[in-house]
């Protein structure tokens, strides 16, 4: 069955420090990949994504992510956190209009 | 591009009333999804549109829901006779077709009373 993961369900930084937010996924072909990032209250906003070619994939705000097929993974990276990046992360990955989303990560980011 | 609008942002009723929120997506997409997403959760997929035609629902959660979108622009999504587990955000979403990615409203909260 498909399925999406997200090992973390809260991730606490240091302003300024790297983010790694872990994203696995099962699924019978290679999906599309997505994160999106949401603010309490908020609708989700796309950060990247991931459809072929390049693994390495840049985003919005700074971000990239990886996908690697041999692990399932598609891993969401920030060489440095700032405070306006806590939020709760979604990674999503879809297939012929079915989307599935994991359950999420939140960050925090310490002064 | 105007983003994606849901009305209301918030909808706060008694148990056993009916529901109906709208989307309007940005003008230029085909495709039109809705989701239903509770506290600690993501998205959860429950229908979609390709222009006016309903192209999936078998995931809506109940025969109480049901979606809408008689021109192929806004969408409605109705629920009839309102229980305490509908109580969740309602998420639109829009994309020029089905490989480009979607563009969420800001969704619209229900609770039940």
């Amino acid at each position: 069955a498909q399925s999406v993961t997200q090992p973390d369900i809260h991730i606490t930084v240091s302003e300024g420090a790297s983010l790694e937010l872990r994203c696995n996924y099962s699924y019978g072909a290679t999906p599309y990949l997505f994160w999106y990032v949401q603010s309490p209250g908020q609708g989700l906003q796309l950060l990247l994504k991931y459809f072929s070619g390049d693994t390495l994939v840049q985003g919005i705000k700074g971000f990239e992510a990886e996908f690697k097929r041999s692990q399932s993974s598609f891993n969401l990276r920030k060489p440095s956190v700032h405070w306006s990046d806590a939020a709760e992360y979604f990674c999503a990955v879809g297939l012929n209009n079915d989307m599935r989303f994991g359950a999420g990560t939140r960050l925090t980011v310490k002064p | 591009d105007t983003g994606v609008s849901q009305d209301p942002r918030h909808k706060i009723t008694k148990r056993g009333q009916n529901v109906t929120f709208r989307c309007d997506p940005i003008s230029e997409h085909n495709r039109l999804y809705w989701y239903r997403q509770t506290l600690g959760q993501g998205p959860e997929f429950l229908t979609y549109f390709q222009n006016e035609a309903q192209l999936e629902k078998s995931r809506l959660l109940s025969d109480r829901f049901s979606a809408e979108r008689p021109k192929g622009s806004f969408s409605t999504l109705e629920i009839q006779r309102t229980e305490q587990g509908d109580s969740a955000m309602y998420l639109c979403a829009s994309s020029r077709d089905g490989d480009q990615p979607q563009h969420f409203g800001d969704g619209t909260r229900l609770s039940i009373l």
